[in-house]
């Protein structure tokens, strides 16, 4: 089935340690989301690549950053987590011009 | 900033009975989808409903969309205790990436 991946699904790493979240996808679709979802809150989206344009929501911080080496694949790093960036990162993906985005099942991030 | 405002944030009911989310937003859309979001999963899209149209069905499912009121509303129908979820309102704006805007969510519980 088609579908959007994403690994690993439980993440735990260290103040500061550096993290990088995988997102895989088989839709063959070329926009691809990440967002950030804290605890009880709305999913919050960080950036967004419409194949290989980079778009950065204005205020997602420095501290993300993201790769998209080709259409199936796209990366979050988080160059330096701190406490406040425990998480579930979703991916989703969609067609340019359609409406409704597919989304894996997240990773949630815990910083010790 | 977040667009979409549901209520109420919490909903508790009987198998059987029917269930009404609402979603209040601020600026103008291009269309509103509802998602779910199961425990620590991610979001799947439920229903689509374009700034042009004023209700649409799927399975047991009904949404209604006020442009002047600039509100929506989700009525599931002989709720199942399977529809235990958090129920997310997402606008989305026009153009080749098309950036939803999720709200805080409404947690449904359907007890048995």
């Amino acid at each position: 089935d088609a579908m959007v991946i994403q690994n690993p699904r439980y993440q735990v790493t260290q103040f500061g340690k550096p993290v990088t979240l995988s997102c895989s996808q088989t839709l063959n679709h070329n926009v691809m989301y990440w967002y950030q979802q804290k605890s009880s809150q709305a999913p919050k989206l960080l950036f967004h690549y419409y194949d290989k344009d980079f778009n950065n929501e204005a205020d997602t911080p420095d501290n993300f950053q993201s790769r998209r080496p080709n259409t199936s694949f796209c990366f979050l790093d988080i160059r330096s987590p701190g406490l406040g960036d425990a998480a579930m990162y979703l991916c989703a993906t969609n067609l340019a011009y359609t409406d409704t985005q597919y989304f894996g099942p997240g990773t949630r991030l815990t910083v010790l | 900033s977040q667009q979409g405002e549901e209520d109420p944030q919490a909903l508790s009911i009987q198998e059987g009975e029917n269930a009404t989310m609402n979603c209040s937003y601020k600026t103008s859309i291009n269309n509103l989808q509802w998602y779910r979001q199961n425990s620590g999963r991610g979001l799947v899209h439920l229903i689509l409903i374009r700034s042009n149209e004023r209700e649409k069905h799927s399975g047991r499912l009904r949404v209604t969309l006020d442009t002047s009121k600039k509100s929506s509303s989700l009525l599931i129908t002989a709720s199942r205790a399977a529809d235990t979820a958090s129920y997310f309102c997402a606008t989305g704006d026009t153009g080749a990436n098309s950036k939803l805007t999720f709200g805080k969510g409404i947690t449904l519980s359907v007890r048995p």
